[in-house]
C-alpha cells in the first residue's frame, strides 16, 4: 500500500469548511484513497472514499489532485461534534485489511 | 440503524489468564474483524473472518486466536494474556466484497484491556 503524509493536527472554526490535505505521492493506478475518522473513545468510522473523480456524500467531499499524487477531505460546515482523529488510507479495493497511521487531529472551536 | 457491539468497554485480567472478548454484529455481514490500536502503532489488523468457521490471520495473530461459529459472531481470545497485549480492541464488519469493490467496515465502541 502506498504511505499517506497527513499534518498531525489542525483547528476549524465551527460553521467553516475544514480542508484536511494528504499525501500519497507513491499511490498506483489501482489504489484508493479512503478517509476514515475516529471521535475519542469511540470505534473508527468510514467517511467517502475516490479512486480519480471528485466524490461528495452526505458527511464530506473527496478532491484527488489529476496526478492522484494528494488529496483533500473537505468537510464543508464543521461542527462541535466532527472534532477527531482523520485518517486518511491508500489501498486497492479489494483489499479487506486497514491500516491506520497517526491520522490528524481536527479540533473544531466554538 | 447498523450496530457492531463488543462485550465490554473496559476490561482488567491478569498475567496468564484466559481472555475471551466478543463482538456481535446485526447486519448479516460475512466478513469480521479484529483489530488493536496502539499509541505510534496505529491500527493493526489481528486476524479476519469471512465466514462461519473460517479465518485467516492478520499482520499481528501471536498471543490471540479466534472463534466463529455464528455468522453474528466473532470471537478473540488471549490465550494466556501478557502484559503486551495491553491496548484498545476493536473489532469490525462489512459486507463481502465482490468485483474488487469496496464495502466499508463498521467498527464497534472499542474494549479497552489492560493486562496486570
Amino acid at each position: 500500500d502506498a504511505k499517506t503524509t497527513q499534518p498531525p493536527s489542525m483547528d476549524c472554526a465551527e460553521g467553516r469548511a475544514a480542508n484536511l490535505p494528504c499525501n500519497h505521492s507513491t499511490i498506483s493506478g489501482n489504489e484508493y484513497v479512503y478517509w476514515y475518522r475516529q471521535i475519542h473513545s469511540q470505534g473508527p468510522q468510514y467517511i467517502i472514499h475516490g479512486l480519480k473523480n471528485n466524490e461528495t456524500n452526505e458527511m464530506a467531499s473527496l478532491i484527488i489532485t489529476e496526478d492522484r499524487k494528494s488529496s483533500t477531505l473537505i468537510l464543508p460546515h464543521a461542527t462541535l461534534r466532527d472534532t477527531a482523529v482523520y485518517y486518511c488510507i491508500v489501498r486497492v479495493g479489494y483489499d479487506y485489511k486497514l491500516s491506520f497511521g497517526a491520522g490528524t487531529t481536527v479540533t473544531v472551536r466554538a | 440503524d447498523v450496530k457492531v457491539t463488543q462485550s465490554s468497554r473496559y476490561l482488567v485480567k491478569r498475567t496468564g489468564e484466559k481472555v475471551f472478548l466478543e463482538c456481535v454484529q446485526d447486519m448479516d455481514h460475512e466478513n469480521m474483524f479484529w483489530y488493536r490500536q496502539d499509541p505510534g502503532l496505529g491500527l493493526r489488523l489481528i486476524y479476519f473472518s469471512y465466514d462461519v468457521k473460517m479465518k485467516e490471520k492478520g499482520d499481528i495473530p501471536e498471543g490471540y486466536s479466534v472463534s466463529r461459529e455464528k455468522k453474528e459472531r466473532f470471537s478473540l481470545i488471549l490465550e494466556s494474556a501478557s502484559t503486551n497485549q495491553t491496548s484498545m480492541y476493536l473489532c469490525a464488519s462489512s459486507l463481502l466484497g465482490t468485483g474488487g469493490s469496496y464495502n466499508e467496515q463498521f467498527f464497534g465502541p472499542g474494549t479497552r484491556l489492560t493486562v496486570l
